[in-house]
């Protein structure tokens, strides 16, 4: 079955940019909707925003100057990129697939990313 | 944005209880509701979809509904491996928004 598997830094610089990469196994990345979501003590689950495998994005407007979500179909990999970072940032960081009702019904396992210096 | 208002944030109960958690809209949402298990350390796991369409695998026991804005996870006969937190969450426009969480405990 498909699985998502997250990757990237899990200590980030304030200022700097945190990059993840979800790479799709078990599965192909096209026909789908994809969604960046993170989970910290104070503010929960927040949905970060999502991209299609066309490269059609939404995202969530509280984050949106700073965010940027890629895919790349050739490798099944899809990327969150978000910029100037603050201690704010400090999460769970999952990626997660789209369902029906855009339900997310598979997700990574999730990486944690910390923003410190 | 639509905000979701989940409750109780915790509920104590026994193997064998019958358990409900809400979860309210700020605005008319149909049927987008979609409900979430998670257990410490995992991702969570989608349990319920179109606020009363259970996932392929989960349980009989859980089952959701829907009144206007206002959307209710319940369990019958509560199992051990019930124990853990349950999210709601809004699909019906973006930005997608999460309740703040229910923690079932055992009492």
């Amino acid at each position: 079955q498909v699985q998502l598997q997250e990757s990237g830094p899990g200590l980030v610089k304030p200022s700097e940019t945190l990059s993840l990469t979800c790479t799709v196994s078990g599965g192909s990345i096209s026909g789908f909707y994809w969604s960046w979501i993170r989970q910290s003590p104070g503010k929960g689950l927040e949905w970060i925003g999502y991209i299609y495998y066309n490269g059609n994005t939404n995202y969530n407007p509280s984050l949106q100057s700073r965010v940027a979500i890629s895919v790349d179909t050739s490798k099944n990999q899809f990327s969150l990129k978000l910029s100037s970072v603050t201690s704010a940032d400090t999460a769970v960081y999952f990626c997660a697939r789209h369902y029906y009702d855009d339900a997310f019904d598979v997700w990574g396992q999730g990486t944690v990313v910390s923003v410190s210096s | 944005d639509i905000q979701m208002t989940q409750s109780p944030s915790s509920l104590s109960a026994f193997v064998g209880d019958r358990v409900t958690i809400t979860c309210r809209a700020s605005q008319s949402m149909s049927s987008y509701l979609n409900w979430y298990q998670q257990k410490p350390g995992k991702a969570p796991n989608l349990l319920i979809y179109g606020a009363s369409s259970l996932i392929s695998g989960v349980p009989s026991r859980f089952s959701g509904s829907a009144s206007g804005t206002d959307f209710t996870l319940t369990i019958t006969s509560l199992q051990p491996e019930d124990f853990a937190t349950y999210y709601c969450q809004q699909s019906y426009s973006p930005p997608y928004t999460f309740g703040q969480g229910t923690k079932l405990e055992s009492k």
